[in-house]
């Protein structure tokens, strides 16, 4: 157990909805940030926050916003989804917000699948 | 940016040592080098880090070059339960002072009894 906390763990919808993907991060852990994983793009950085401010954005889409809240949480926003957004998306924390001999830890996922 | 290249597969008898290799080539002088693990759809699951000295905790041993340019991860007694994807990954810079950690493909290691 990482102690990242992600929910729901599964959840299916429908093209065209919108879902809320939340995470805890570990105690004390002032980073969050989130990822995507689907079958053929590997594991993709979409944006990291840290202590409520966006400290990195990857590859995320426009549809997709996130914030995080001052008790620390985080949750991720998908909105007018489409099939392709099928995927397992991935939390994690970290103490600092760099990566300069800092770990992150990663939560168990939550599987997101859009028909 | 610094980005890494492994192996795509790999496989290992149970009870033997698992050296997993990863060039970082383009690595800079002060960037760490990781490596996670995940064990199918589960979360990545850190195992090791260093930044020039070699390291050992309780789950492996991470050897880096002294030029840095490449690093090898080592399972000394494989299980069955080490069958997993291993990513050896450095971070990324993503504009400013804001990095990322970015994941390859990662090697497939198989763990066979």
């Amino acid at each position: 157990d990482s102690g990242v906390t992600q929910t729901p763990k599964h959840l299916i919808t429908a093209t065209g909805q919108r879902v809320t993907l939340r995470c805890s991060p570990r105690s004390g852990d002032l980073s969050v940030y989130w990822y995507q994983q689907s079958l053929d793009q590997g594991l993709q950085f979409l944006i990291q926050y840290y202590n409520g401010e966006e400290r990195a954005k990857g590859n995320i889409l426009e549809r997709f916003s996130a914030q995080q809240f001052p008790d620390l949480h985080s949750e991720l926003n998908l909105s007018s989804l489409e099939l392709g957004d099928s995927a397992l998306y991935f939390c994690a924390s970290s103490v600092a917000r760099g990566f300069s001999g800092n770990t992150i830890y990663f939560g168990e996922g939550s599987w997101l699948t859009v028909v | 940016d610094a980005k890494t290249t492994q192996p795509p597969s790999m496989d290992c008898a149970e009870g033997r040592a698992a050296n997993l290799p990863c060039n970082h080539s383009t690595i800079s002088g002060n960037e760490y080098v990781y490596w996670y693990r995940q064990i199918h759809s589960q979360g990545p699951q850190y195992i090791i880090h260093g930044l020039k000295n070699n390291e050992t905790n309780e789950m492996a041993s991470l050897i880096i070059t002294e030029d840095r340019k490449s690093s090898t991860l080592i399972l000394p007694h494989a299980t069955l339960r080490d069958t997993a994807v291993y990513y050896c990954i450095v971070r990324v810079h993503s504009g400013g002072s804001n990095y990322k950690l970015t994941f390859g493909k990662g090697t497939l290691l198989t763990v066979n009894p």
